[in-house]
């Protein structure tokens, strides 16, 4: 079945350094995919998403390429801020399987000033 | 701003209790879904409705867990009886219809259960 592996945590850089988080999925349709991000205290939220193979999702920084090839989703971005501090959700959804979405298990970064 | 709306925000019990959690999504979407997030994992699907239909609820205990979704509007989960392992946060999304395939899920901000 479907399903997404996600980079282990936690992950902690400073301020202003090089950030990517692995994303590798399994699926027998063509998925669409996506990252989304969980605030301290608050509910999971879309930061980018891609749908179909070789685009790029770009949000706040955020980028994240769709790689057929590899069959992964790494999230990245040049330069990390203190407010970036969250946990980080890989996932895919597939029409085949009535939209149901498949969630990574998180990586939960932080960024000290 | 339009938002998933979810209550409790906490919620302590006893096991062997009854727990109820309610959700009212974003007006007008039309799917639907309950999740469980056990601490450091991601979240799970339990049920998805479209309307008042179960669209898949393969991953819902069906000896203890039930939702219902009346109207095809809001949507109540409950677990009888709570059991110590059923510690976790409950979250609720929508999307419309255009939504499907997009990744445009909204996430409430959860209810946590805490069993004792």
């Amino acid at each position: 079945g479907d399903s997404v592996t996600q980079m282990e945590g936690p992950v902690t850089l400073s301020e202003e350094a090089f950030l990517t988080i692995n994303c590798t999925y399994t699926a027998t349709g063509y998925p669409s995919l996506f990252w989304y991000v969980q605030y301290p205290g608050e509910g999971l939220q879309l930061l980018l998403k891609a749908t179909k193979a070789d685009d790029k999702g770009s949000n706040k920084g955020f980028e994240a390429t769709y790689r057929k090839e590899t069959t992964s989703f790494h999230l990245e971005k040049g330069s990390v801020q203190v407010s970036d501090s969250a946990v980080y959700f890989c996932a895919l959804s597939d029409l085949n399987t009535g939209n149901q979405f498949y969630f990574g298990t998180g990586t939960s970064l932080t960024v000290i000033p | 701003e339009a938002e998933v709306a979810q209550s409790p925000r906490y919620k302590i019990t006893e096991k062997s209790q009854a727990v109820a959690f309610w959700c009212d999504p974003i007006s007008g979407h039309a799917t639907l879904y309950w999740y469980r997030q056990i601490l450091g994992q991601g979240p799970e699907l339990l049920v998805q409705f479209q309307d008042e239909s179960v669209v898949d609820d393969s991953q819902l205990p069906k000896d203890r867990f039930s939702a219902e979704r009346l109207k095809g509007v809001d949507s109540t989960l409950k677990i009888q009886p709570a059991e110590l392992g059923d510690s976790a946060m409950y979250l609720c999304a929508s999307s419309s219809r255009e939504g499907w395939g997009t990744g445009e899920l909204f996430f409430g901000e959860g209810s946590r259960l805490t069993v004792l």
